[in-house]
């Protein structure tokens, strides 16, 4: 159970191209799903939190106009990275909270990722 | 804000060798406490998690971890790695009154030689 999976696995786009990456809970409910961003040996940075149905909470330093979070259902959201540019090059990581588990005691799962590379 | 450290940035032992991954934190309230694993070309899955009670965590694989709240310390251990343990290894502290957001400390290079 809790499996999360993302689409597309790797992406390459030319620059000022925008790019959607989906995340999908395929065996519970989210309410809350995240999204971070990994550097090349470095661990992982949130970039943004998004609750169902309301509008995401972005990390300082984050462009919200640039990284575009929509999270319609309770098993979907989606990060549209617009007008790319080469420093967006990256891998974009989603992760989700089981609805089902305690209001304190909850775990994130995390997607495979998503490897965006712009050119 | 809590911040999470992770001292050894790349760990080389042999099979059947113990393993320690030291993880310290900073925020002095409640905290939950995570090891996540990540193999190569794959994503990151929940090696164990404390939320309250026995300090000591046991996990999947083998592996647990010990939370020292004196210490801020939540170590993980294996008494006998595999091959297979060759992985990074990612602590990560959530502060229920500090927002519940997950902060990842830098990671642990777990290689584990035949």
């Amino acid at each position: 159970g809790a499996v999360v999976s993302q689409h597309p696995s790797w992406v390459i786009c030319k620059s000022g191209t925008s790019v959607k990456i989906e995340c999908r809970s395929l065996d519970f409910q989210a309410t809350t799903m995240f999204w971070y961003r990994q550097f090349p040996k470095q661990s992982l940075m949130l970039m943004a939190t998004s609750n169902e149905g309301s509008k995401a909470t972005y990390e300082q330093g984050v462009e919200k106009d640039k990284f575009l979070i929509n999270h319609a259902s309770l098993t979907l959201s989606t990060l549209t990275v617009t007008s790319a540019h080469p420093e967006d090059s990256s891998f974009y990581i989603c992760s989700a909270r089981d609805l089902g588990q305690g209001s304190n005691d909850w775990a994130q799962y995390f997607g495979p990722g998503t490897r965006l590379l712009v050119l | 804000a809590q911040s999470v450290s992770q001292h050894n940035h790349h760990v080389i032992l042999s099979e059947a060798a113990s393993l320690e991954l030291g993880c310290n934190y900073s925020y002095g309230g409640t905290v939950n406490l995570f090891w996540y694993v990540q193999y190569p070309g794959q994503h990151l899955q929940l090696l164990l998690k404390y939320f309250s009670g026995d300090p000591l965590v046991k996990g999947i694989k083998g592996f647990e971890a010990e939370f020292i709240k004196s210490k801020f310390s939540f170590n993980l251990r294996k008494p006998s790695v595999q091959w297979s343990d060759t992985a990074e290894y990612f602590c990560a502290v959530r502060a229920p009154a500090a927002g519940n957001k997950l902060t990842f400390g830098g990671g642990t290079r777990v290689l584990v030689k035949p």
